[in-house]
This record gives structure tokens, sequence and C-alpha cells, in this order.
């Protein structure tokens, strides 16, 4: 099946810097990428839509300031989270969408773990 | 709005026996996808069963199987012969267009 990465699994930072994740699709090109946000025994929040050449569409809430979304490649989106704080400590997911309407999946990395002290 | 339901925080089962979870949805469209997920300790998201809403016939992926009540707007996964490997969380989700819509998820414990 299609696989999808992220790097890094985990991260540590200091409150105040940046931290960027990357995601990439290993074995296809996806156009489409999301970013979600997990907390610990919670469901899944989509954070945004990622397009390949085209700005993010983010969901109501997500401040676009802070959650930056890069889709510069047809194999790689990136998050950068700015000005982190303990509050954003968090397991952050990616998927790639993959195929053609009716036959439409999408393929999750394995996800990466943001603690900010 | 879509939103996805599931009313079983946690469940329990037996080795090799047969556990069924809940998922109920709420939809204003007549065509639509339905998912279950899994998410092991790994936390690795794996796609465990679809269901088109146009299809009459309930999903079948070897052990699980859906139930699919469209009128009811009900979407239940059945898991059979219950292995430890199948302890996780499972999420039920709607597919709203590019998005997913998850639910908030059940914790699956597997006794041996």
């Amino acid at each position: 099946g299609a696989v999808v990465s992220q790097h890094p699994s985990w991260v540590i930072c200091k409150s105040g810097t940046s931290v960027k994740i990357e995601c990439r699709s290993l074995d296809f090109q996806a156009t489409t990428m999301f970013w979600y946000r997990q907390f610990p025994k919670q469901s899944l929040m989509l954070m945004a839509t990622s397009n390949e050449g085209s700005k993010a569409t983010y969901e109501q809430g997500v401040e676009k300031d802070k959650f930056l979304i890069n889709h510069a490649s047809l194999t790689l989106s990136t998050l950068t989270v700015t000005s982190a704080h303990p509050e954003d400590s968090s397991f952050y997911i990616c998927s790639a969408r993959l195929g053609q309407e009716p036959y439409i999946e999408q393929f999750f990395g394995p996800g990466t773990r943001l603690t900010v002290l | 709005a879509q939103t996805v339901t599931q009313s079983q925080p946690e469940m329990s089962v037996q080795e090799a026996e047969t556990v069924t979870l809940s998922c109920t949805y709420d939809t204003s469209e007549s065509d639509y996808y339905l998912f279950w997920y899994k998410q092991p300790p790994s936390r690795q998201m794996i796609l465990v069963i679809r269901q088109e809403a146009y299809k009459q016939q309930n999903a079948t992926e070897n052990r699980f199987s859906v139930n699919f009540q469209k009128a009811a707007k009900s979407f239940s996964l059945k898991i059979s012969d219950s292995q430890l490997g199948d302890a996780a969380m499972y999420f039920c989700a709607y597919k709203r267009g590019n998005k997913l819509v998850f639910g908030a998820g059940t914790i699956l414990r597997v006794k041996s």
C-alpha cells in the first residue's frame, strides 16, 4: 500500500521557538495532504488541507499564522508551529490523498509527538 | 453539519469472541462514504473497512464486517474471532467532500 512518512517522530522544544514537521508521500504523488491534531485518548481534529502549489485551507478556529503549512511539491508538505507554547504540545498526524473519485483513500503518516517546555 | 457519534468509550472482548462497535452519523446527503480506522498503540492509523452508501451490501474484510443501516444512519463494526492484535482505538469516519470527520473513538481491549 501507499506509504506516508513523517519527520521527526518526536520533538521537544522550548517555548517561543518554531518547529517544522515534514510529511512525505514515499511512493506516490499527492496533490492534497491533510494535517490533524490529536490529544491523548481523543479523536483526530482536522487542522488544515494542504494543496500543492496553493495556499492551505484552514479549519475554523485554527490560527493560520501559528500553524504555517507549505506544500511545495507533490510529495512533501510541511507544518511549522511558530512561537510554540506548552498548549501546542500534542500529537500531529498528516495524511495524503490518493486516487480518483469514488475510490479515494487517505493514507496516514505515523505521527509526530510535539512537546513544548 | 455532519457529525459522527461513537457512544462506547471503551469495550472489552475475550480472545476468539465477537465484538460489535457502534457508530451513528448525521447527514443530509444521499451518497457518501463511511470508514472504520484502527489506531493501535503505535498511533499509526490503519484503514479497516469502508462502505459506500449507495451499496446495500455490507462490506466485509476477513474478520471485520459492518452492519450498515442507511435509514437509521448506523454503521457498526463487527470483529469476529478477536485477536490480541485487535486491541486498539477504533474510529468511525464520514467522508465529507475531501475531508474525513471522525467520531470520538472506542478503545477496544482484548482479554486473553
